[in-house]
């Protein structure tokens, strides 16, 4: 079945650092893939998606490529801040629209001043 | 944005007992809402996804009879943990999806942290 991987946490890094979180999938076909972030406290929130092959998500000075060739959604940021630190999930949707996500294990980022 | 609350947030129960979670969806309506289950320091897993009008479909591995799943409104879903034992202490997440909307996004609750004693 489906299924995602993300690199095991926790990540510990300086503010202004540069962030990557690996993230790899299997799934039939051509499923959504998407980042999530959960805040301390709170709930999920989406942090940026993309649909097919070779489409750029970003948001907040966060970017993930959609890779075919690779199974790959890599999460990268040039510099992170204190306030990005959270739980950063991997999530697909698979082919068929409307299905529940699929999540990695979570990555835990924390960022020091 | 689209808004999903929960409630209660956090609820703490005795073993033996039922505890009924919430999920609404505020400024939408949601046709599909899904429920999972995150454990400490683990990813989420989906328990069942909850269709209005109509019986829930549960993951494999997960009690239907124990963890009651309605959705009776295009607006409101629910969870009700049946005779809760300690095992069932977890943090319990809903998601739903806008009806009105093609695209993939679902929004999710905070999440109830469901502690058994």
């Amino acid at each position: 079945g489906d299924s995602v991987t993300q690199m095991e946490g926790p990540v510990t890094l300086s503010e202004e650092a540069f962030l990557t979180i690996n993230c790899t999938y299997t799934a039939t076909g051509y499923p959504s893939l998407f980042w999530y972030v959960q805040y301390p406290g709170e709930g999920l929130q989406l942090l940026l998606k993309a649909t097919k092959a070779d489409d750029k998500g970003s948001n907040k000075g966060f970017e993930a490529t959609y890779r075919k060739e690779t199974t790959s959604f890599h999460l990268e940021k040039g510099s992170v801040q204190v306030s990005d630190s959270a739980v950063y999930f991997c999530a697909l949707e698979g082919y068929q629209a409307g299905t529940a996500l699929i999540f990695g294990k979570g990555t835990t980022l924390s960022v020091s001043s | 944005g689209a808004v999903v609350s929960q409630h209660p947030s956090w609820v703490i129960c005795k073993s033996g007992t039922s505890v009924k979670i919430e999920c609404r969806s505020l400024d939408f309506q949601a046709t599909t809402m899904f429920w999972y289950r995150q454990f400490p320091k683990q990813s989420l897993m989906l328990m069942a996804t909850s269709n209005e009008g109509s019986k829930a479909t549960y993951e494999q591995g997960v009690e239907k009879d124990k963890f009651l799943i309605n959705h009776a409104s295009l607006t409101l879903s629910t969870l009700t943990v049946t005779s809760a034992h300690p095992e069932d202490s977890s943090f319990y997440i809903c998601s739903a999806r806008d009806v009105e909307k093609s695209s993939y996004e679902q929004y999710f609750g905070p999440g109830t942290r469901l502690t058994v004693t």
